[in-house]
């Protein structure tokens, strides 16, 4: 089984505050990494699948960038709102042929209003 | 309205007595796949399928069965469930037959065994 491991575990941000969070994997064999939010009680949403290094993408206030080289990726959340007090989910596939997708824990972020 | 939907959401069943979690999709997607979610593990995957009649195992397949014979069902089967597969059960799918596309989550459907 691969690893992805995320950190920190848990995250609480001062609203108004910018923030952000890692996500490590395999470099070897890397085909494609994914940023899922996932609220309490809801069902995961994607939110960039990136498959290039130096890969950056954004989505209102939230930014993610890819190093496939190093075998990380950050996402960035910029001046946070209580509404992005969410799980962030990181998840990796390798380009082995097989079409397996391989999640790491989370970062559980609180925004404190 | 594009969706993934799960039945049944929530179920409490006995050790052994076989059971069946339906997941339907209606956009068209060939790529399936099942997710349990367990405290401190994050999402696991249990099978999926990139087409239909074609399944394979995930990283924990052990004690389920899945079926793919049509395109927008994937149910899941536990034979004979034991108290270790309690947990939050997501099916999930993706466009083109790839996983490497973004993945679209059921609501879930939660599992007690006794």
């Amino acid at each position: 089984i691969l690893n992805v491991e995320q950190s920190p575990q848990s995250l609480h941000v001062q609203e108004g505050d910018s923030t952000n969070f890692t996500c490590s994997f395999p470099s070897s064999n890397f085909y494609a990494l994914h940023w899922y939010r996932w609220e309490t009680a809801k069902s995961p949403e994607a939110l960039f699948v990136m498959t290039l290094n130096g890969d950056e993408k954004k989505k209102g206030q939230i930014s993610a960038t890819l190093n496939t080289k190093e075998g990380y990726s950050y996402l960035y959340i910029k001046g946070s709102q209580p509404e992005d007090s969410a799980t962030y989910l990181c998840a990796f596939t390798t380009n082995f042929g097989n079409e397996k997708l391989t999640f790491g824990t989370g970062t559980r972020l609180t925004i404190i209003p | 309205e594009a969706q993934v939907t799960q039945n049944p959401r929530y179920l409490i069943t006995v050790t052994g007595k076989k059971l069946t979690v339906t997941c339907s999709q209606n956009m068209n997607h060939e790529y399936m796949s099942w997710y349990r979610q367990d405290p401190g593990l994050g999402l696991r995957q249990i099978y999926y399928s990139m087409n239909v009649e074609v399944t394979d195992k995930g990283d924990v397949p052990e004690g389920y069965k899945v079926s793919r014979k049509e395109k927008r069902n994937f149910p899941l089967i536990l034979e004979s469930p034991s108290p270790n597969q309690t947990s939050l059960y997501f099916c999930a799918s993706s466009d083109q037959g790839q996983v490497h596309n973004e993945q679209f989550f059921g609501p879930g459907t939660r599992l007690t065994v006794l």
